[in-house]
């Protein structure tokens, strides 16, 4: 079965610095892994998604990822965190076979200080 | 804008009541569409799966006679939460998805308090 595992409830982070979420993965197959931000009380944001092609994604908000194939990784990453970044996120990887169901890790809180 | 709706966006109601929640795709017809609960500091867990025209799929351990759903057309999905009780007090998300892989979007999700 697919999964993701986001091994740190939380990441704090001053404002200004580089953050890097973690997110490590287990499929069957090729992999399609997703990051998502969520803030208090409302749904998910798509911020990238890796299907295919360069190993380095980027996505909305000056967010970036690295699939990683040897380490099974997929950590989300920005040179510079704004206080405003700060949010619940979400990896996340799709199930093989037609149902395309997204199979969520458990969310890592990013706290950025100013 | 917004792609996906979901109304209402908060609800509170008295144990033993039904409460229905829509979810609609408003820019693209929404083939299947997901339904998800997510408890506090929580991850989101998948309840079911509907194709529009078809009964919705149920993951384990959900029971499809107190969660129903409907998926009557391809822009509106109800997520109907029967003889509500406070353990189903919850944060409701919809994921929509059209045609093609790339066309998915979550609804801002409901927030259920059943007291």
């Amino acid at each position: 079965a697919q999964s993701v595992a986001q091994p740190e409830d939380q990441v704090n982070v001053a404002e200004g610095n580089p953050l890097t979420v973690k997110c490590t993965y287990s499929v069957s197959g090729n992999p399609y892994l997703f990051w998502y931000v969520q803030y208090p009380n409302r749904g998910l944001q798509f911020l990238l998604k890796y299907i295919t092609g360069d190993n380095l994604v980027k996505g909305s908000y000056g967010f970036e990822a690295e699939f990683n194939k040897s380490q099974t990784s997929f950590h989300l990453k920005k040179p510079s965190a704004l206080v405003s970044d700060s949010a619940l996120y979400f990896c996340a990887v799709r199930d093989g076979g037609a149902t395309n169901k997204l199979i969520f890790g458990t969310g890592t809180l990013l706290a950025v200080q100013p | 804008g917004a792609v996906v709706s979901q109304h209402p966006s908060r609800v509170i109601c008295k144990s033993g009541t039904s409460v229905k929640i829509e979810c609609r795709s408003l820019d693209f017809q929404a083939t299947t569409m997901f339904w998800y609960r997510q408890f506090p500091k929580q991850s989101l867990m998948l309840m079911a799966t509907s194709n529009e025209g078809s009964k919705a799929t149920y993951e384990q351990g959900v029971e499809k006679d107190k969660f129903l759903i409907n998926h009557a057309s391809l822009t509106l999905s109800t997520l109907t939460v029967t003889s509500a009780h406070p353990e189903d007090s919850s944060f409701y998300i919809c994921r929509a998805m059209g045609g093609s892989t790339d066309t998915q979007y979550f609804g801002p999700g409901t927030r259920l308090t059943v007291l």
